[in-house]
């Protein structure tokens, strides 16, 4: 079974431009969760989806973010302009659907952003 | 305040020493679960145990065990005869639905560095 998978592995752009990072699940699970590790800080959740809509986006840090999940399957991540705060690693996770928070969330291997 | 704590930031060991990572939690709820993870250098997540908070058993899998404790708010982390290729970050997280709904809050990572 294909595990979560992140595309790009890395990405660099200038301050103001626009970055789209992509994640598809395990095949089968609902939940769909976006992360971010700044600077060597802790893991901090962005969003949570369950299936294609929007769980909980208490963790999304401003409106020049925008993740979109059409059809419940793979996510994107838009950050729009992007700006030098916003550099980091970027981690999706997913899980089976369970109503609780019991279930495992498997991570992919991240986006590593740099925003010069 | 810190919900998940990881008090060690780095911690060096040299090759065949057993190491312990200790992790304290802080929650409301009376129904939560911990986990660790490993990130690699690599850099991908990945899933080391999941205990749920009316377990309190110690688990062994090989090399590592794990010492669940509620009266103390801890899951340490033991890696017994430690080896190069346990070198990574690990970090210990938190799952408390009412608290937090479904997302993982983590604590800041320790970096374990095994010398060979």
């Amino acid at each position: 079974e294909a595990g979560v998978t992140q595309f790009p592995s890395h990405s660099v752009i200038e301050k103001g431009q626009t970055v789209t990072l992509r994640c598809d699940p395990i095949s089968g699970h609902d939940n769909l969760y976006w992360y971010r590790r700044v600077m060597g800080k802790e893991i901090k959740f962005l969003l949570h989806f369950v299936k294609e809509s929007k769980q909980d986006e208490s963790g999304m840090p401003n409106n020049r973010f925008l993740a979109e999940r059409t059809g419940g399957t793979y996510s994107t991540l838009k950050v729009q302009p992007a700006e030098l705060e916003d550099s980091g690693v970027y981690f999706c996770a997913s899980s089976h659907f369970s109503g609780s928070s019991k279930e495992t969330q498997y991570f992919g291997p991240g986006t590593r952003l740099l925003v010069l | 305040a810190q919900k998940v704590t990881q008090a060690q930031t780095e911690i060096s060991v040299v090759e065949k020493e057993d190491v312990t990572l200790d992790c304290v939690y802080e929650t409301r709820d009376t129904t939560y679960y911990l986990f660790w993870y490993k990130q690699p250098p690599s850099g991908e997540l990945v899933f080391l145990i999941r205990r749920n908070s009316f377990d309190e058993q110690n688990e062994i899998s090989g090399r590592y065990s794990w010492n669940f404790q509620k009266s103390t708010s801890s899951f340490n982390f033991t890696i017994t005869a430690s080896q190069v290729v346990d070198s990574a970050v690990y970090f210990c997280a938190l799952s408390a639905f009412m608290e937090y709904g479904n997302k993982l809050v983590f604590g800041a990572g320790t970096i374990l560095r095994v010398k060979s």
